[in-house]
């Protein structure tokens, strides 16, 4: 499977858990956006990761959440002490490590706050 | 400024009918205009994108329409079939490597 990996696919966690998100992207590329979509709304962006480095995180929350992409192993965005409104889908997509527009999409995860 | 307004939320057609969903922005650094497919429970599909040095690009029964001077585009499904029933997205960005900001999403339902 050549494309972008995520899991797991449905998290269910209870208010005050934590939620870890994992993202491995398409083979070859090494740039990783993390997106949230609410039920009925579009994508909104949250962060842009290179390997060990976040290039963009202007559209993470200031508390709870966070995200890295170590050398080694996948990109992880972690929500911390989760809340109701945290319920959504999280997308993760991957673009080539020479500058490109194009960015591919992940099947999701889709976190459940109860 | 940072805004992408798409319309219909939603559209339904005949098939065979030709549904057209549209996208306006503000910013105008924004140099990229793709659009994506998304099933109920999948991820956004890049179907097809766009650069403002031209006036439309075609793929399949896919078109784009751009329009640089009122700052808008628009996606044609021509044929359109019941498998194309599904979520529209439109989004844009400023240049290579930088986020995609997208629509609100067209729900299209393509009757048999």
């Amino acid at each position: 499977n050549a494309g972008v990996m995520q899991n797991p696919r449905h998290l269910v966690r209870r208010r005050g858990q934590e939620a870890r998100l994992r993202c491995s992207p398409m083979k070859g590329h090494s740039h990783v956006y993390w997106y949230r979509q609410l039920p009925e709304e579009g994508l909104k962006f949250m962060v842009y990761l290179q390997k060990e480095n976040i290039i963009d995180e202007s559209g993470m929350p200031k508390e709870r959440f966070s995200a890295e992409f170590p050398k080694e192993g996948p990109s992880i965005l972690r929500i911390q002490q989760v809340v109701r409104g945290d319920s959504a889908a999280y997308f993760c997509a991957s673009s080539p490590p020479s500058e490109s527009y194009e960015q591919y999409f992940g099947p999701g995860t889709r976190l459940t706050v109860t | 400024q940072q805004q992408v307004k798409q319309s219909p939320q939603s559209l339904i057609v005949q098939k065979g009918g030709i549904p057209i969903i549209n996208c306006a922005y503000e910013n105008t650094a924004f140099d990229y205009f793709p659009w994506y497919q998304q099933f109920p429970g999948k991820g956004p599909a890049l179907l097809i994108a766009i650069r403002p040095d031209v006036s439309e690009k075609k793929e399949g029964r896919f078109t784009i329409s751009f329009n640089k001077s009122a700052k808008q585009f628009s996606l044609h499904i021509m044929d359109s079939q019941p498998g194309d029933s599904a979520t529209y997205f439109c989004a844009a960005s400023p240049w290579a490597g930088n986020m995609l900001t997208f629509g609100g999403g067209t729900r299209l339902m393509v009757k048999p």
